[in-house]
């Protein structure tokens, strides 16, 4: 059963305007939040996180919101530029310090 | 910061034939993690290491699939007899386990590819 879903594979924003990025997930067990950016032949790349007693997170240009209650991920981006394309992952932490990944959304960026 | 590596980069090679990975973490990390991850999927996990003790294992883990960390620094993934379905980027990331929330920092990964 997946866990985590990212149900936009794709993604096209103009240069400047706000990218939106979701993820949904069904383990309520689920207690600290993350996004990765992967560029191809690279590993991914810690982007912002948030924990499970806040519901919004701000790094910059980046913003991070979690729902509890509908048990939805987001991430913001504003404004989006070009070196923003990239396959982004949310990824959410359980029992252990296993981490398990969403599918990814290919972000693109148009100049 | 050096980052996570990773060697080799790419693995190539025949089924049946035996491969072995080695990772080295960012060097104040006491857990190192193993993640598999295939086209058009998120990494999976597969077990993570706090210093030398290897806490967690995942049921995808076969047993022809053996991690370790020895001393608790560098960490090597063996996989015995491989197979077509063992194809797959293998991920390393390591991080500062038990100092709150941390987030787990990536290597580069190998790809391997089974003839």
């Amino acid at each position: 059963d997946q866990q985590v879903k990212q149900n936009s594979p794709s993604l096209s924003v103009q240069e400047g305007r706000i990218s939106i990025l979701n993820c949904d997930y069904t383990n309520s067990m689920f207690d600290y939040f993350l996004w990765y950016k992967k560029y191809p032949a690279e590993g991914p790349t810690f982007l912002i996180s948030i924990s499970s007693i806040k519901d919004k997170n701000e790094d910059g240009r980046f913003t991070v919101f979690l729902n509890k209650s509908a048990k939805h991920l987001s991430l913001h981006i504003v404004p989006s530029q070009p070196g923003d394309s990239a396959v982004y992952f949310c990824a959410m932490r359980s029992s252990g310090d296993k981490l398990t990944f969403g599918t990814g959304t290919r972000l693109a960026v148009r100049p | 910061d050096t980052g996570v590596s990773q060697d080799p980069r790419h693995k190539i090679t025949k089924r049946g034939q035996n491969v072995t990975f080695r990772c080295d973490p960012i060097s104040e990390h006491n857990r190192l993690y193993w993640y598999r991850q295939t086209l058009g999927q998120g990494p999976e996990f597969l077990t993570y290491f706090q210093n030398e003790a290897q806490l967690e294992k995942s049921r995808l883990l076969s047993d022809r699939f053996s991690a370790e960390r020895p001393k608790g620094s560098f960490s090597t993934l063996e996989i015995q007899r491989t197979e077509q379905g063992d194809s797959a980027m293998y991920l390393c990331a390591s991080s500062l386990g038990g100092w709150g929330n941390q987030p787990q920092h990536f290597g580069d990964g190998t790809r391997l590819s089974i003839l």
